[in-house]
């Protein structure tokens, strides 16, 4: 069983507030990250799939990094706002044309106006 | 271009009743995935289709569960019969490539969210 760790399980931030959460994942057969962001009752949508140590992705005020090596990824959130209030999932890709995702348990982020 | 449509959005039922979902994918992808949310979890995979054929069922709890991809583009999820542990939300997604090229980013339905009294 592969072991996906998100961290903080929850955080409140401020409307303005720049914030960042952690995925820790194994370090070794690493093919793929994927981050995505679930609002409550919509779909869960995907933000960013990573596949390069080092690499760095941004969508708007978003943007996440990624240090294979070490297994952690980092998803980061520039003055937050009401609608970046989600729960953010990342799912770890094992080993070369693997469609296999393991997901973590999510950061569940409360932005308050 | 529509997205990932599943139905019913929420069903509730009693213990030892059948239930089922339905999936229809984005048109032209050929992997399509069941995965079920327990509260608290990430999404756990239930079951993977390329085109009609289930290549990954290995945690389908295959006593009370089964599936199926008809014509290799909609699929339907059953349960017969339910247990109260089956409560959770039963997220449909699919992907036009493997999870871990760039093009292999899910594309998921909004789920259906089964409470099991």
């Amino acid at each position: 069983i592969l072991n996906v760790e998100q961290s903080p399980q929850s955080l409140h931030v401020q409307e303005g507030d720049s914030t960042n959460f952690t995925c820790s994942f194994p370090s070794s057969n690493f093919y793929a990250l994927h981050w995505y962001r679930w609002e409550t009752a919509k779909s869960p949508e995907a933000l960013f799939v990573m596949t390069l140590n080092g690499d760095e992705k941004k969508k708007g005020r978003i943007s996440a990094t990624l240090n294979t090596k070490e297994g952690y990824s980092y998803l980061y959130i520039k003055g937050s706002q009401p609608e970046d209030s989600a729960t953010y999932l990342c799912a770890f890709v094992p080993g070369a044309g693997s469609y296999q995702l393991t997901f973590g348990k999510g950061t569940k982020l409360s932005v308050i106006p | 271009e529509a997205g990932v449509v599943q139905s019913p959005r929420y069903k509730i039922i009693e213990k030892k009743q059948p239930v089922a979902f339905w999936c229809n994918p984005i048109s032209g992808h050929n992997t399509l995935y069941w995965y079920r949310q327990n509260l608290g979890q990430g999404p756990e995979l239930l079951i993977r289709y390329e085109n009609e054929e289930a290549v990954d069922d290995s945690q389908l709890p295959k006593d009370r569960f089964s599936a199926e991809r008809l014509k290799g583009v909609d699929s339907t999820l059953k349960i017969q019969p339910a247990e109260l542990g089956d409560s959770a939300v039963y997220l449909c997604a699919s992907s036009p490539g493997r999870a871990g090229s760039s093009t292999g980013e899910l594309f998921f339905g909004e789920g259906s969210r089964l409470t099991v009294l």
